[in-house]
């Protein structure tokens, strides 16, 4: 299996500009996570998924941000506006309910100038 | 919120040394996973620890998970330079088993050659 792919793996964008992060999670998971990790506060949930169907958004930082699963491959999450302090790296991650294992993947970095 | 304590935060050590990386709570997990993750990669899965005491080893790393399931420890003996990385705990506090964690802060070691 190819793994969680994440597109784009970097992305430089200026403050205010739209951003668009996209996730194929592996074939055959049931749960798609979105986390954001930065040096301050490490790994936080933002949102997930169960059956392309959102779950918990309590970790959603403001309503700029959105997420959505049109189909059980492919996630996107959105920050529209963009601001400096969104800067991080985001990470998509795949789960089967039976094993609870997260599989991550590889990130995207956001720069926000 | 459950949180999960890891300490220490940074370690330098050299090579064949022994080290030990803790992760604390206040709260009972039904489980604690630890994962490693590498520059510019996402986090993988290194171990599961579900029973209280139990002791799981893979190679050179141990993982302990205490007694009354709010702490669990690893341990590495004789540690080499691609040891080096971030180790992360993750509790599953509400014992859903298909992947919803809370992660700690992390440990980020670096083993010299």
């Amino acid at each position: 299996d190819a793994g969680v792919i994440q597109s784009p793996r970097h992305e430089v964008t200026e403050m205010g500009q739209e951003v668009t992060l996209r996730c194929k999670p592996i074939s055959g998971h049931d749960y798609l996570f979105w986390y954001r990790q930065t040096m301050m506060r490490g790994l936080e949930l933002l949102i997930y998924f169960n059956n392309n169907v959102p779950i918990d958004d309590s970790g959603m930082p403001e309503d700029r941000f959105s997420a959505k699963m049109p189909n059980a491959s492919f996630s996107t999450l959105k920050i529209q506006p963009s601001e400096p302090r969104d800067s991080a790296v985001y990470f998509c991650a795949s789960s089967w309910r039976v094993t609870g294992e997260l599989f991550f993947g590889e990130g995207s970095r956001l720069t926000v100038l | 919120t459950q949180l999960l304590e890891q300490s220490p935060q940074f370690l330098s050590i050299q090579e064949g040394e022994n080290l030990t990386v803790y992760c604390n709570s206040s709260s009972v997990f039904s489980s604690l996973q630890w994962y490693r993750q590498e520059p510019g990669e996402g986090p993988v899965l290194l171990v599961t620890v579900v029973t209280g005491g139990e002791v799981k080893k893979l190679k050179r790393l141990t993982f302990q998970f205490g007694d009354a399931r709010k702490d669990s420890s690893l341990h590495i003996t004789a540690a080499q330079p691609g040891d080096t990385g971030l180790y992360l705990c993750a509790g599953d506090p509400g014992g859903t088993s298909y992947g919803k964690l809370t992660f700690g802060q992390g440990t980020i070691l670096t083993v010299h050659p």
